[in-house]
């Protein structure tokens, strides 16, 4: 598969506080970068995605960057609460996960 | 229709046994997927359908055997599996190509004795 790096593996924040999780990437072709969120015991589902001819987009409280010279991207999620805690996963060239962000939101 | 539909859920089969795995979509998506998720890992492609063909074969071992018998159908036949095969098989249906986010199954929950 390709390569992607996700960072942090683990983040632990107050409710209301914001979180940030990036994904590095090593290959250029990609045009298509979307984010995933898995709840214990539950199918991932996909929350937000951008493509490459857009720097930033937002839904709400998450929103999601592109740095394509950088080669990579981030997932925001703003005043946090306690149902955002799951598994993150970004997601390259179509098919390929990252590693995985376990977010916890502590009340 | 937005979902994805797989059956059965839990699923526990001996090393010598035959089962298949299925997947139902009708959203119209000409892509369909299997994954393989192990505990606090994130899920690993195995097979990649588009406009039921299959485009792309992660060096799966052939005791896993997919096919997809029409556009709205994906199923994964199993044979002779191995412990270490255990996991949580996720269908998953998109747009073909960089078209759009998946749309994942709730999976099947595979325990091989």
């Amino acid at each position: 598969g390709e390569n992607v790096e996700q960072h942090p593996s683990t983040l632990s924040v107050q409710e209301g506080d914001s979180a940030v999780i990036k994904c590095t990437y090593s290959d250029s072709a990609s045009n298509y970068f979307p984010w995933y969120k898995q709840e214990l015991g539950k199918r991932p589902q996909l929350i937000i995605d951008i493509r490459s001819n857009v720097g930033e987009k937002k839904d709400q409280r998450i929103a999601v960057t592109l740095n394509k010279t950088a080669k990579h991207f981030s997932l925001h999620i703003t005043e946090t609460q306690p149902e955002d805690s799951a598994v993150y996963f970004c997601a390259f060239n179509q098919f390929y996960f990252g590693t995985g962000t376990s977010l916890t939101v502590i009340p | 229709d937005t979902e994805v539909t797989q059956t059965p859920k839990h699923l526990v089969m001996g090393m010598t046994n035959k089962k298949s795995l299925k997947c139902e979509q009708h959203m119209g998506h000409r892509a369909m997927y299997w994954y393989k998720q192990k505990a606090k890992k994130p899920p690993e492609l195995m097979f990649v359908y588009s406009y039921e063909k299959l485009s792309i074969n992660e060096s799966v071992p052939s005791r896993f055997s997919p096919e997809c018998p029409n556009s709205s159908l994906l199923n994964l036949h199993l044979h002779a599996l191995q412990p270490e095969d255990s996991a949580l098989y996720l269908c998953a249906s998109s747009r073909p190509g960089q078209g759009g986010g998946y749309t994942f199954g709730s999976g099947t929950r595979l325990t091989v004795v």
